[in-house]
């Protein structure tokens, strides 16, 4: 069974912090992924990965960035943390029959 | 550019009435399509992909090429199917996946 975790559950930073949100898989997956869910908005892909070192920018990639070292962890950073950054962040990892994702990180910035 | 959409932000059925939750994509290539169901303080979870063509939880769905749909439906709603249903749509050689919004689904008792 595919597990993929997430740090931290829950979050508050205050406005203008460096965060750090760390996502691990078990499953050996190539593909990785960050996404922020909103309300009425859906899942917007922020960045993926799909190799060590390798990333590629999603859809709303401004204000982040993305580190993979290792193949089983792939971390989210936020350089200067703002109020509109607060949501609910998801790690996934994928293969082509589809993605298994984190529990969340339910970021707050105050 | 691909593009997933769920015109419903909320679904709302009554307990044994059928349910259909609408999803239709834009995408230049083949696509592969799938479907995901978060229930209440869980984590997001794949329901069914097009390419197997499986019934899970009593849910079905069809790829309609002609009309780019990938309709979810169940022919009786329980209560336990109240979550939010997101359609995604899996595309090039990165395997990107992209999201539809997401639709409430509520069942009434």
């Amino acid at each position: 069974d595919v597990k993929v975790t997430q740090s931290s559950r829950y979050l508050v930073k205050r406005t203008g912090e460096k965060v750090f949100l760390e996502c691990v898989q078990d499953m050996d997956h190539e593909n990785m992924f960050w996404y922020r869910q909103d309300p009425g908005l859906g899942l917007r892909l922020i960045y993926f990965s799909y190799d060590v070192k390798m990333k590629e920018k999603g859809d709303i990639p401004e204000g982040y960035s993305v580190s993979r070292e290792k193949k089983e962890r792939f971390s989210l950073i936020l350089e200067s943390a703002s109020t509109n950054q607060t949501s609910m962040y998801l790690c996934a990892s994928s293969l082509s029959y589809g993605a298994f994702f984190g529990q969340g990180t339910r970021l707050t910035v105050v | 550019a691909q593009r997933v959409t769920q015109p419903e932000k909320l679904l709302s059925v009554f307990k044994g009435a059928p349910v259909e939750l609408k999803c239709n994509y834009s995408y230049s290539g083949s696509p592969e399509l799938f479907w995901y169901v978060q229930y209440s303080r869980q984590r997001l979870q794949l329901l069914l992909r097009h390419i197997s063509r499986e019934s899970i939880k009593g849910f079905t769905a069809d790829l309609n090429k002609g009309e780019t749909s990938f309709h979810l439906k169940k022919p009786f709603a329980q209560e336990e199917d109240s979550a939010m249903y997101y359609c995604a749509l899996l595309s090039g050689g990165y395997q990107k996946v992209t999201f539809g919004i997401g639709t409430k689904l509520q069942v009434i008792p």
